[in-house]
């Protein structure tokens, strides 16, 4: 069974701080996509990363940076130098092949300045 | 158009009766996703197509919840005899295999 699980149900900070948001995930399979996903009070869903199983390499992009442990199903999410604009619904997601996306049921981020 | 559009974008209806909301992917998409998120909610699966294969209906909650979808195209969400419950923001998604989903902006629908 696929799982996806966000302990953190809301998260708030101030401004600059930096914040790591928690993801872990259950597969049997060893061919899968990992995703992460903002949602903002406008309500869109807009795409952050994709990752795949075969590659555990850290990603940084801007203040943005991703943690993918396969011994520890994680896959974490840290920004950097938090702003007001990053104050959103964040989802992790899981895709097996062949299977649908499961999403974790998201962590609401505050940022306050 | 070069997103998934979604149609209409708010819909108001009466308890008991029957709505159809419309997607259209992106163009070469195969995969088709249809997700409902209540208020302050996450997203929760409805039903999955991909290309030929039957359809992932494993999510549906009733059976007063339904969809179709034509080959690689449209797609629609039909719930009949609609309760005040089904309220919510049902949202479509497409995707190639294995690529990231693309949302489009969603539906409000209100159960009076």
């Amino acid at each position: 069974a696929q799982k996806v699980t966000q302990a953190q149900t809301e998260i708030s900070v101030v401004e600059k701080e930096d914040v790591t948001l928690d993801c872990v995930y259950e597969t049997r399979d060893t061919t899968y996509y990992l995703f992460w996903y903002k949602q903002p009070p406008s309500g869109e869903l807009v795409f952050l990363i994709r990752r795949n199983s075969f590659d555990e390499q850290n990603e940084i992009s801007g203040r943005y940076s991703w943690n993918f442990q396969k011994s520890t199903s994680s896959f974490n999410f840290t920004i950097t130098a938090s702003q007001v604009v990053d104050s959103a619904v964040y989802f992790c997601a899981l895709k097996n092949y062949g299977q649908n996306f499961v999403f974790g049921p998201g962590t609401r981020l505050s940022v306050l300045p | 158009g070069a997103g998934v559009s979604q149609s209409p974008s708010n819909k108001v209806t009466e308890k008991g009766k029957d709505v159809e909301l419309r997607c259209d992917p992106i163009s070469g998409h195969t995969a088709l996703y249809w997700y409902r998120q209540r208020l302050g909610q996450g997203l929760e699966f409805l039903i999955y197509f991909q290309g030929n294969s039957a359809p992932d209906k494993s999510g549906l909650p009733s059976d007063r919840f339904s969809a179709e979808r034509t080959g690689e195209s449209v797609s629609t969400l039909t719930i009949q005899r609609t309760q005040q419950e089904d309220s919510a923001v049902y949202l479509c998604a497409s995707s190639s295999v294995y690529e990231k989903l693309f949302f489009g902006s969603g539906t409000q629908l209100s159960v009076l």
